[in-house]
């Protein structure tokens, strides 16, 4: 199947830096990509859906200028948590879908887990 | 909108035994729907799906699903658990289009030895 990756699998940084994490389509085109973030012994919430050269669509109540996502290529989009808080710390999970006959497929990244001092 | 229901946070079943993980589901259209299984700081794997065709989905590892349309439910089943399958498991539906997952709370499994 499909394999996305996510680096860095795990970071630990101190309260007002930023965070970049990235994730990759390996051996497909990701024409959509998503971020989840996922709280301890908690289900998925979807934060935002990515389209290859748009802006991304943040879901309800996600604040977009905290998490920046990049979608610039049909490969890599990245998730930037600016000014982290502690409250930021979270698994972090990414997924991607391409078209054609994968168009109702998503395949996920091992994600990644936040840790904010 | 579509939701996902899993009614039990936790499923303890005993190595050998079948074992059932519920999930319910409502959507507005023709939904496809999935499983997938979550190790300790790790991301979901892909189990099994129903896009079309058979109600009767076989998938990973064993498991199977059966889509029933009347009683909007796609429970997973497995005929003889085993202790690895102790996981977090997660029901997941979505539209036609590009639309994303929905995911159920999860169900934590615990296949005793």
């Amino acid at each position: 199947g499909a394999v996305v990756s996510q680096h860095p699998s795990r970071v630990i940084c101190k309260s007002g830096t930023s965070v970049k994490i990235e994730c990759r389509s390996l051996d497909f085109q990701a024409t959509t990509m998503f971020w989840y973030r996922q709280f301890p012994k908690q289900s998925l919430m979807l934060m935002a859906t990515s389209n290859e050269g748009s802006k991304a669509t943040y879901e309800q109540g996600v604040e977009k200028d905290k998490f920046l996502i990049n979608h610039a290529s049909l490969t890599l989009s990245t998730l930037t948590v600016t000014s982290a808080h502690p409250e930021d710390s979270s698994f972090y999970i990414c997924s991607a879908r391409g078209g054609g006959q994968a168009y109702n497929e998503q395949f996920f990244g091992p994600g990644t887990r936040l840790t904010v001092l | 909108a579509q939701s996902v229901a899993q009614p039990e946070d936790q499923v303890n079943v005993a190595e050998g035994n079948p074992l059932t993980v519920k999930c319910t589901y409502s959507v507005s259209g023709n939904p496809y729907l999935f499983w997938y299984v979550q190790y300790p700081n790790r991301g979901l794997q892909f189990l099994l799906k129903y896009i079309t065709g058979d109600n009767l989905v076989k998938g990973s590892y064993g498991f199977e699903a059966e889509f029933n349309k009347s009683q909007t439910s796609f429970h997973l089943k497995k005929p003889s658990a085993l202790v690895s399958d102790s996981a977090l498991y997660f029901c997941a539906v979505k539209l036609l289009g590009n639309t994303p997952l929905v995911f159920g709370k999860g169900t934590r499994l615990s296949v005793i030895a």
